[in-house]
């Protein structure tokens, strides 16, 4: 079973400011099939990036992945009001498509 | 547009089995990667497991093996979670998700259902 660990925990950030998520597997993330989501209190998680690296449809283009192996990172530019909430980073190269235990954001 | 439409909140008590149904529409349902995602309060998402109706075998966390079976029927275009002998930390919010797939790759999980609260308690 593939671990994920991201890093931090919780990040506290002005508008306008850049987030800097990170996503560590515990091996080899196949394909590069590693998810980024964001969750709002209350509500679905919600696709930000697929791939590592693809923008799902309607994510605007401040929000970008990179990373390949077990290495990933999701950076937000131009940090905006909306953008608070809770990001997982997710495998589902190989089963169980595991999760990261997620990264609160906070904008101050 | 893919959408999702999960079925009502359960209160069960311990012991018993809970399914949970979620309805697709748009999009072709046989071609679906029908995925079962559970959020305990305050906790992070945990997958239980998936099935994709056009091969009709579906794959588990080991965490559930034997407790849980996920089902599609086509006909209905609905896809259903059963988790039997539940306990108190099955307390949970229970959505399904579509993993969006071709015949060449996967692209992550584009919809998701509301989310079906289960509680249990005696």
């Amino acid at each position: 079973e593939i671990v994920l660990t991201q890093s931090p925990d919780t990040v506290s950030l002005s508008p306008g400011e850049r987030a800097t998520l990170s996503c560590r597997a515990s091996q080899s993330v196949s394909s590069s099939y590693l998810a980024w989501y964001q969750q709002k209190p209350g509500q679905a998680p919600r696709l930000l990036i697929y791939g590592a690296s693809s923008r799902a449809t309607g994510i605007p283009d401040r929000f970008s992945g990179s990373g390949s192996g077990t290495d990933f990172t999701l950076t937000i530019n131009r940090l905006q009001p909306e953008d608070f909430g809770v990001y997982y980073c997710q495998q589902y190269g190989s089963s169980p498509y595991s999760f990261g235990q997620g990264t609160k954001l906070e904008i101050k | 547009q893919v959408q999702l439409v999960q079925s009502g909140a359960e209160v069960k008590k311990p012991g018993s089995s809970v399914k949970v149904s979620c309805k697709a529409s748009g999009g072709t349902f046989s071609n679906y990667a029908i995925n079962w995602v559970r959020q305990a309060p305050g906790q992070g998402l945990e997958w239980m497991g998936g099935i994709i109706p056009i091969f009709g075998t579906a794959n588990y966390a080991q965490k559930f093996q034997g407790r849980v079976t996920i089902t599609t029927d086509e006909s209905t275009r609905t896809a259903y979670l059963e988790l039997s002998s539940l306990r108190s930390d099955d307390t949970a919010v229970y959505y399904c998700a579509r993993l969006r797939r071709d015949i060449v790759n996967y692209y992550g999980m584009d919809a998701w259902g509301q989310g079906t609260t289960v509680t249990v308690s005696s």
